[in-house]
């Protein structure tokens, strides 16, 4: 079946703008989660969704950063008024049953350069 | 939190020798240690993974132990192939109520040289 996949895959935003980037989960999988990728680091964990509850939400490192997940499928991460240090890789991993199935697997990523 | 610490961070090996990359963890009560593989430009592949109440697990040519007294883990790629070159990524997984994100370390670059 489909994996998981997001969009756009590249932006470009100018510093102070807003950007959303889009998740979509494998087909009913419980868990969502996203990471930021920064050149040469692994990924690290902004956001935790199980269907539409955000329960984690310890990661995401300033109030300029929201994710949602509405209808428990979709997810949006919305990054306010862009700064160059946002430069990175949003990535998003879905996971089949809630906390008891650890697998990941992951999109490909959104890679987003502030200018 | 965990925190994973990852060695080494590049690593070059012959084609079809052995390559052994090893992580430690800080947080006892973490029970899953995934290990993903990155192609450039690629979304993390999970290759293999561990929980805590094993000690190894083998897939064909990559293994994985884990040492929980120690609190560290290491992948064994086998019979090493140029398809194997890419970044591995080690995580673990703290097991406590509500907290499922994995932590990762900082990555091995691995190139194997035809």
């Amino acid at each position: 079946g489909a994996g998981v996949s997001q969009s756009p895959r590249y932006k470009v935003a100018k510093r102070g703008q807003d950007v959303a980037l889009r998740c979509d989960p494998i087909s009913g999988h419980v868990s969502l989660f996203w990471y930021q990728q920064a050149l040469g680091q692994g990924p690290e964990f902004l956001t935790y969704f199980q269907n539409e509850a955000q329960l984690d939400k310890s990661g995401l490192p300033s109030d300029r950063f929201f994710a949602e997940r509405p209808e428990g499928s979709v997810s949006t991460l919305k990054i306010q008024r862009t700064q160059q240090e946002d430069s990175a890789v949003y990535l998003c991993a879905s996971s089949p049953a809630g906390g008891r199935s650890e697998e990941q697997y992951f999109g490909p990523g959104t890679r987003l350069t502030v200018t | 939190g965990e925190n994973v610490e990852q060695h080494p961070s590049t690593l070059s090996v012959q084609e079809g020798d052995s390559a052994v990359i090893k992580c430690t963890y800080s947080d006892s009560a973490s029970n899953y240690f995934p290990w993903y593989k990155q192609e450039l430009g690629k979304r993390p592949q999970l290759i293999i993974d561990i929980r805590s109440n094993v000690g190894e697990k083998k897939d064909q040519r990559i293994a994985v132990t884990l040492n929980k007294t120690a609190k560290h883990f290491s992948l064994h790629i086998t019979e090493t192939q140029p398809e194997d070159s890419a970044v591995y990524f080690c995580a673990g997984r703290y097991s406590g109520a509500g907290s499922y994100q994995l932590t990762f370390g900082k990555g091995t670059k691995l190139s194997v040289i035809p």
